[in-house]
């Protein structure tokens, strides 16, 4: 069965200073990776996701995560942060052999707070 | 143009009693889930309807729960018999691709 780790429940940075949200994941193949944000009341949203090509992948709100298939790694980082980005992020993986738009098993989550 | 909408925002039971949640998804979006949050638990898979194929009900925790889409739209998630373990933020997405979109949840309390 594929799982997913975020060993960090909580993090806290410093405005302006870089963002690292670290993902791995337990899968017999390479499965689509996702990262979400939650703020607070809201639903998740999709900030990046990787399927397959090039392992730097950009996303909204200017996040970008690498695919590290020897470390089965997809970690998520941000090179300035802003009060703003402070919420909840998963990391989530999808079967590939049955689509992307299937089941998906989330992380713990990593809940950010950022400080000014 | 119009994301998942659930309803309702919020819902307080009784231990034992029966609710309905409902799943509004975006607008022909072939692919539905169900998830649930908890504090306990994380974010967990429920339920997955995908265009007219048996649903994945992999996920259901008991046969208390139970989910069907009518028409290939809107869903409703019964839980039957409510216990405290119960109490969650129940999620809808839905997908046309791959992308799963996201509703904003329906917090349930049991009491």
């Amino acid at each position: 069965a594929q799982s997913v780790t975020q060993p960090d429940i909580h993090i806290t940075v410093s405005e302006g200073a870089s963002l690292e949200l670290r993902c791995n994941y337990s899968y017999g193949a390479t499965p689509y990776l996702f990262w979400y944000v939650q703020s607070p009341g809201q639903g998740l949203q999709l900030l990046l996701k990787y399927f397959s090509g090039d392992t730097l992948v950009q996303g909204i709100k200017g996040f970008e995560a690498e695919f590290k298939r020897s470390q089965s790694s997809f970690n998520l980082r941000k090179p300035s942060v802003h009060w703003s980005d402070a919420a909840e992020y998963f990391c989530a993986v999808g079967d590939p052999f049955t689509g992307g738009g299937n089941k998906l098993t989330f992380g713990t989550g990593t809940q950010l707070k950022v400080e000014l | 143009g119009a994301g998942v909408s659930q309803s309702p925002s919020n819902k307080v039971t009784e231990k034992g009693k029966d609710v309905e949640l409902r799943c509004d998804p975006i607008s022909g979006h072939t692919a539905l889930y169900w998830y649930r949050q908890s504090l306990g638990q994380g974010l967990e898979f429920l339920i997955y309807f995908q265009g007219n194929s048996a649903p994945d009900k992999s996920g259901l925790p008991s046969d208390r729960f139970s989910a069907e889409r009518t028409g290939g739209s809107v869903s409703t998630l019964t839980i039957q018999r409510t216990q405290q373990e119960d109490s969650a933020v129940y999620l809808c997405a839905s997908s046309a691709v791959d992308e799963q979109f996201f509703g904003p949840g329906t917090r349930l309390t049991v009491l």
